[in-house]
């Protein structure tokens, strides 16, 4: 069974940049699509953005400018950048696995906090 | 705001019908997909391409999707079922889309 593992700092200051890390056991990443999703605490869930198996990404309109999607696949790793966080991007940050445009995402990871503070 | 409108709680005595509403211009000839998360979890696909269960989703959960408006349909509702719920599409764009989520009390 595919599992998917977040790693990555968990507290950051202003301005710093998040940088995680999602590993993925027991399958190919390639083939799939792969989404970075978070949820601030007491929220619901924001998309932030996807890398498609063609190597497209596609990135939530308010976060373009400081979001980067990228896949090692020869570690079977995808990596989340985003530059110059504030507290406002506190949150639990889950990788996600889906099928294809129009289908669900299907594999989640457990899911990582990171927080913002000075 | 969100693009998906859902209802903020959804209550439902255990044994009976619980159904929850996804509505919004974006599910019109979109799939809708919905996620159970309960609290401490990470949440799980339940229903995807409006209607189909992944396997090892009970059947009593359902999905629909007519028009603008998603519904998901949990028929003989148990305590285990006490989650929020996400409904989720896609837009033009191949972004993707969440509601704003529904909590789902079993009473």
């Amino acid at each position: 069974q595919v599992q998917l593992q977040e790693s990555g700092p968990g507290l950051l200051k202003p301005s710093e940049t998040l940088s995680l890390t999602c590993t993925v056991s027991n399958g190919s990443i390639s083939g799939y699509f792969w989404s970075w999703i978070r949820q601030p605490p007491g929220k619901g869930l924001e998309w932030i953005g996807s890398m498609y198996y063609s190597g497209l990404t596609n990135y939530r309109p308010s976060l373009k400018s400081r979001v980067t999607i990228s896949a090692d696949r020869s570690k079977n790793q995808f990596s989340l950048k985003l530059s110059s966080v504030s507290p406002p991007d506190t949150a639990v940050y889950y990788c996600v696995r889906g099928q294809g445009v129009n289908y669900g995402l299907d594999v989640w990871g457990q899911g990582t906090t990171v927080t913002v503070s000075s | 705001s969100h693009d998906l409108t859902q209802p903020p709680s959804v209550s439902v005595s255990p044994g009976q019908t619980a159904s929850i509403t996804c509505s919004g211009d974006k599910l019109a000839s979109k799939y809708a997909s919905w996620y159970q998360q309960r609290p401490g979890q990470s949440p799980m696909l339940v229903i995807y391409q409006d209607d189909q269960r992944p396997s090892g989703i009970p059947e009593r959960f359902s999905g629909s999707n007519s028009g603008n408006r998603a519904t998901l349909t949990i028929s003989g509702t148990q305590a285990m079922d006490e989650a929020d719920y996400y409904c989720q599409t896609w837009d033009s764009s191949v972004s993707v889309i969440f509601g704003g989520g529904t909590k789902l009390t079993v009473l």
